[in-house]
């Protein structure tokens, strides 16, 4: 079965900062990955997804990852933080177990702070 | 383009009362739907899934059922609320049969306190 472990609940940096969020999986198979934002009292908004095309994903807002097999990781980063970056964020894996059901197994998710 | 919509935006409900939360998906036919829960300070647990209508999967025993009356519809009720039952519910889509590279598109969640 498919999972993945966020590591830090909470994240807090400086702005301009180095914003580097982390996330392991675990997967017998190849994984499909994705990165959410959520704003408060928003839904979750699609960052960027690793399907295997490339290691180094880029996706929205400035934001990144890679994917390093050795690890079993894929950290979410982006280079300067802006306050406007202050959000929860969730890696989440599909759910290759269940079919074509198109399932996602969701992280417990990091809140990231920006001080100014 | 694809939208999604979700009401009410927030809810305040007794214990014991009845809950209908809808969902429609706009610009697509045919959707996978889904039914997340967010709890305060927790992740997403998915509650319900559906392949087409009718058809709906159960990931967790609760005091929750879902159902899919039309393509682009899905609605999750409750006969009697529990405080439990409190949080953040998100509807998702995608497309189905597009392979599990297919990233989910949430809705606006609706925000449910029960007193």
């Amino acid at each position: 079965a498919q999972s993945v472990t966020q590591l830090g609940s909470h994240v807090s940096v400086s702005e301009g900062a180095l914003v580097l969020l982390r996330c392991n999986y675990s997967s017998s198979v190849p994984p499909y990955l994705f990165w959410y934002v959520q704003y408060p009292n928003q839904g979750l908004q699609l960052l960027l997804k690793y399907t295997s095309a490339a290691t180094l994903v880029k996706g929205i807002n400035g934001f990144e990852a890679e994917f390093k097999k050795s690890e079993t990781s894929f950290h979410l980063t982006k280079p300067s933080a802006h306050m406007s970056d202050a959000a929860e964020y969730f890696c989440a894996v599909s759910d290759r177990g269940s079919g074509n059901t198109g399932k996602l197994i969701f992280g417990q998710g990091t809140t990231l702070q920006v001080k100014p | 383009s694809q939208t999604i919509h979700q009401w009410p935006a927030t809810l305040v409900q007794p214990v014991g009362s009845p809950l209908s939360l809808e969902c429609t998906v706009e610009g697509t036919s045919n959707p996978n739907l889904y039914w997340y829960r967010q709890a305060a300070g927790r992740g997403l647990q998915l509650l319900f899934y559906s392949v087409g209508i009718g058809q709906i999967s159960s990931e967790v025993p609760q005091n929750l059922s879902a159902s899919r009356p039309q393509d682009r519809q899905f609605i999750l009720s409750s006969k009697k609320l529990l405080l439990s039952d409190s949080g953040f519910y998100l509807c998702a889509w995608t497309t189905a049969g597009t392979g599990l590279n297919s990233p989910l598109h949430f809705g606006n969640g609706t925000r449910l306190t029960v007193t």
